[in-house]
C-alpha cells in the first residue's frame, strides 16, 4: 500500500493551460506539503497544510492554488501554466511537528513539462 | 549566503570505500538535522535524523552534527552500488530547509 500517492506521475501540457495534481496519504498524518524540485534538484517548499488549514505559503505565484478537502488529501491546481513551471512536484506528509526531526514521507513526484 | 550549502557533486567512489557527505549552514536556530536519500525518479526518503550536536549511527550510516561549526556530515561505510543516489541534507527550526543534494556514484 503506497503511503503517499500522487497522480498523475507525468504531465505534459501546453502553455496557458490549467492543470491539477492530486495527493493522498494513508499514514494518518496531520500535515501535508507541496514541494517543487527544479532541474538542478533544488527542493523548495511551496505550501503546507495542517488538518486542512494552510500554515505555510511561500512566495509562490497566485496561479498556484492548493486545496485540502480533508487531512488525507492535498491537491494542487495551477492556472495559466508557464514554461518555468516545468519541474517535479512532490507531495509529502508528516505527523504534527514533523519538522522536528520526525521527517517527511514523500510521494514519488509528478513530472510536469510545459511546452 | 544561502541558508544551507551542499556540494552537488557528482562524487564517484569505488565500492567498499568510506563516503563522506557534508553540508554547512548559516542559521543558528536550526536544531533538527536530517539526511534524505533520493533515487532517480523517486521521492526523497528519510535516512537519518539527529537533534542538536553529536553522532548517530544506523548500520553502515553515521550522521554527525557540529553546531559550533554549523557543519553536518553523513558517513557511509562499506559503500555499495545500491547506495548510488542523491543525498540531501535538511535542517529545521520551524520548517525544513533542504540542501541541493549531492549525487553519489558507487563504482562496482
Amino acid at each position: 500500500d503506497t503511503a503517499v500517492s500522487q497522480t498523475p506521475k507525468y504531465l505534459v501540457t501546453q502553455m496557458g493551460n490549467d492543470k491539477s495534481i492530486k495527493c493522498e496519504q494513508n499514514l494518518g498524518h496531520d500535515t501535508m506539503y507541496w514541494y517543487k524540485q527544479d532541474s538542478k534538484k533544488f527542493l523548495k517548499i511551496m505550501f503546507s497544510y495542517n488538518n486542512k488549514e494552510l500554515i505555510i505559503n511561500e512566495t509562490v505565484p497566485n496561479r498556484f492554488s492548493p486545496k485540502s478537502p480533508d487531512k488525507a488529501h492535498l491537491n494542487l491546481h495551477i492556472n495559466s501554466l508557464e514554461l518555468g513551471d516545468s519541474a517535479v512536484y512532490f507531495c509529502a506528509s508528516s505527523p504534527l511537528g514533523g519538522q522536528r526531526g520526525g521527517g517527511y514521507t514523500f510521494g514519488s513526484g509528478t513530472r510536469l513539462t510545459v511546452v | 549566503q544561502k541558508e544551507v550549502e551542499q556540494d552537488p557533486g557528482p562524487l564517484s567512489v569505488p565500492e567498499g570505500a568510506i563516503v563522506s557527505l557534508n553540508c554547512t549552514y548559516s542559521n543558528s536556530a536550526f536544531q533538527y538535522f536530517m539526511w534524505y536519500r533520493q533515487y532517480s525518479r523517486k521521492g526523497p526518503e528519510l535516512l537519518m535524523y539527529t537533534y542538536s550536536s553529536g553522532n548517530k549511527e544506523d548500520g553502515r550510516f553515521t550522521a554527525q552534527v557540529d553546531k559550533s561549526s554549523k557543519y553536518i556530515s553523513l558517513f557511509i561505510r562499506d559503500s555499495q552500488p545500491s547506495d548510488s543516489a542523491t543525498y540531501l541534507c535538511a535542517m529545521s527550526a520551524d520548517k525544513i530547509i533542504f540542501g541541493k543534494g549531492t549525487r553519489l556514484h558507487i563504482l562496482p
